[in-house]
């Protein structure tokens, strides 16, 4: 069935480095969501990617959508202490357009 | 406001024992779904319902039951809970479909014993 896998799992940076999370899809996707979930807190909508090859920034974040619509990346630009958390991206599941296909996050941890 | 609430927040149980947990939305969302999630695993949808008494199984129903009375709720239920049902569970809405933007709630941590 349609899979989507997500990496690294964690990712450990010293503040003001850069961060990247990667999510690759066994199938072509429509398009691609990703959200953030900082510690304690629930899943926030971020962007939704729809065009191949198409990119997204808001402020140090960085959102790719693949050429093939298989794969996509977020980019975080100097991490700050704010950024901390997991992010998920979403995809949509090609059998039925009443679900999501989650990835299994990546979670951004911040070094002392 | 728009959100989306749930109740309790926090919920410590022993097995066996029925319980609920209470999901509502005011952002008049079609769509509604409950989700788990676990370490490692990420989001893992339990049921979903596209409109009023409408309501569909999604990766992992087994041990849950939900209903859809009203547009704006859609409690999760319980009948008979175990240990491996301790997680933190997160109801969501969107306005039509599953694949729509979703608005999650603030979660529920439940702890079975």
């Amino acid at each position: 069935g349609q899979q989507v896998m997500q990496i690294p799992q964690y990712q450990h940076v010293q503040e003001g480095e850069d961060f990247t999370t990667y999510c690759n899809s066994s199938t072509t996707l429509s398009n691609i969501q990703w959200y953030k979930q900082r510690p304690g807190g629930h899943p926030v909508f971020l962007i939704q990617l729809v065009k191949s090859g198409e990119v997204k920034k808001q402020k140090r974040l960085t959102f790719q959508f693949g050429e093939a619509k298989k794969n996509s990346s977020l980019h975080i630009t100097a991490t700050q202490t704010t950024d901390v958390g997991t992010y998920f991206c979403a995809e949509e599941n090609m059998d039925s357009n009443y679900q999501l296909i989650w990835g299994a996050g990546t979670k951004l941890i911040i070094k002392p | 406001e728009a959100q989306v609430t749930q109740n309790p927040r926090y919920l410590i149980t022993v097995t066996g024992k029925k319980l609920t947990v209470t999901c509502s939305q005011n952002m008049n969302h079609e769509y509604m779904s409950w989700y788990r999630q676990d370490p490692g695993l990420g989001l893992r949808q339990i049921y979903y319902s596209m409109n009023v008494e409408v309501t569909d199984k999604g990766d992992v129903p087994e041990g849950y039951k939900v209903s859809r009375k009203e547009k704006r709720n859609f409690p999760l239920i319980l009948e008979s809970p175990s240990p491996n049902q301790t997680s933190l569970y997160f109801c969501a809405s969107s306005w039509d479909f599953g694949t729509d933007t979703q608005y999650f709630g603030p979660g529920t941590r439940l702890t079975v014993l």
